[in-house]
């Protein structure tokens, strides 16, 4: 069975800042997918980032960027240049290639102060 | 285009009730999944259904079931509620399982969030 684990609980940045968020999971299949979800408080779960095993290159999107390491099996998130509507909890999740079901971590909140 | 929409917002049950919760996918989507989140956890899997027939099935008694409509909207059923049954129970819609070989992302609805007395 898979595992995903987020060991910062909370974490706190300042607008305009850069934070990174751990991940490090564990699996023996070679074929998967990662994903980043941000859910804000009361409110529905959003896809921030995803990540292809077999693709080296880190993904991208927008103020959002992973570092990748899959020998290391380790999956963190930065955030550039941080605001206050990134203030939510953020999960880390694992996907088997062959199945379509996710394994989250148990999370970590981010705050974002000004 | 509207997102996954779930029913109801919010619910109140004693022990041993039952309770249904609705999941409608975003239009177009085939697959739909429930999980459930206990506060301060992530999410964990239930079930999984594709075109009407379940795909994949977490680690939960057989109090709790499911079924997907020809419309392909679901229902989660859970029997015989205990206090530990409180949680958002989330529901997420793709276009198809990545089995299928398509890379398609889980949208989620905001949840149902069931409190047990």
């Amino acid at each position: 069975a898979q595992t995903v684990t987020q060991s910062q609980p909370e974490m706190s940045v300042q607008e305009a800042e850069t934070v990174t968020l751990s991940c490090t999971y564990d699996t023996s299949e070679n074929n998967y997918y990662l994903f980043w979800y941000k859910q804000p408080p009361s409110r529905q779960m959003i896809l921030v980032i995803r990540q292809e095993a077999y693709k080296q290159q880190n993904a991208t999107e927008n103020r959002f960027s992973v570092n990748f390491q899959k020998a290391a099996k380790s999956f963190s998130l930065k955030i550039s240049d941080s605001q206050l509507g990134d203030t939510a909890m953020y999960f880390c999740a694992f996907m088997n290639s062959g199945y379509s079901t996710l394994t989250f971590g148990k999370g970590t909140m981010l705050l974002v102060s000004p | 285009d509207a997102g996954v929409t779930q029913s109801p917002t919010h619910l109140i049950k004693t022990r041993g009730q039952h309770v249904t919760l609705r999941c409608s996918p975003i239009s177009g989507h085939k697959s739909v999944s429930w999980y459930q989140q206990v506060l301060g956890q992530g999410p964990q899997f239930i079930f999984q259904y594709y075109e009407k027939e379940e795909r994949g099935r977490g680690n939960f008694p057989d109090r709790f079931s499911a079924r997907q409509f020809p419309n392909y909207s679901s229902e989660l059923n859970v029997n015989a509620l205990l206090l530990g049954d409180s949680a958002l129970y989330l529901c997420a819609s793709s276009l198809a399982p990545f089995r299928t070989g398509s890379n398609q992302p889980q949208h989620f609805g905001d949840g149902t969030r069931l409190s047990i007395l």
